[in-house]
């Protein structure tokens, strides 16, 4: 069975440009987590999604993060423009569904904004 | 809110050295507990877990008791490989998803 599959795995950009991170959870799985996860730190929540629809993104910074998951499959997550505060690892997992606490984690995207 | 607190590393031991890693956390009732752990270069992998009170969740070697009593999840390794090096995350289920610790990190060495 294939993980949660991430890419890219690593991304260098100057500030103010913008960035996009891409997740294929594992199949049939409904529930898919973004997290950011800074040096030294547990994950922090940034999205939940529930099929196509996002169902907590209290912690998602709206002004310049956007994500979307077409089709209730992959998902994107973008940054615009990016800020020298948005180095770290952004990670996507899944799980079956919401009742379901064990999630699944990719390898991770580390971004460096320089 | 949920919130998780972890003993801070690293946590140097030898091949073959008994491993405890503390955690306690702070929820409302009793939220299921989990271990995770990940290796350099690689996303989070579930180590382990337990759903109530004195479940004891168990995994290649390691183990972990719910005690609410303490409100820990203290997880242990009675001889510890070197391929166990990486760090360790606890981390409490609520609100449809999971609060996470800051991580531990574990170096064996030969």
């Amino acid at each position: 069975e294939a993980g949660v599959v991430q890419s890219p795995r690593y991304k260098i950009i100057e500030k103010k440009q913008p960035v996009a991170f891409w997740c294929n959870p594992i199949s049939g799985h409904n529930t898919l987590y973004w997290y950011l996860q800074n040096l030294g730190q547990g994950p922090e929540l940034l999205i939940r999604y529930e099929n196509e629809e996002a169902v907590d993104d209290s912690q998602l910074p709206k002004d310049r993060f956007s994500a979307e998951r077409l089709k209730g499959v992959d998902s994107t997550l973008k940054i615009q423009p990016a800020e020298l505060g948005d180095s770290a690892v952004y990670l996507c997992a899944s799980s079956l569904d919401q009742s379901s606490y064990e999630q699944y984690f990719g390898p991770g995207t580390r971004l460096t904004v320089t | 809110g949920n919130s998780v607190t972890q003993m801070e590393g690293p946590v140097t031991l030898s091949e073959e050295a008994f491993l405890t890693i503390n955690c306690t956390y702070t929820a409302t009732g009793y939220p299921s507990l989990f271990w995770y752990v990940q290796y350099p270069g690689e996303g989070l992998q579930l180590l382990l877990k337990a759903t109530k009170a004195d479940d004891k969740g168990s995994n290649k070697g390691f183990e972990a008791t719910y005690r609410k009593e303490t409100t820990s999840f203290h997880l242990e390794k009675g001889s510890v490989q070197v391929s166990d090096s990486a760090v360790y995350f606890c981390a409490l289920a609520g609100y449809s998803t999971l609060t996470f610790g800051k991580g531990t990190m574990l170096l064996v060495s030969p």
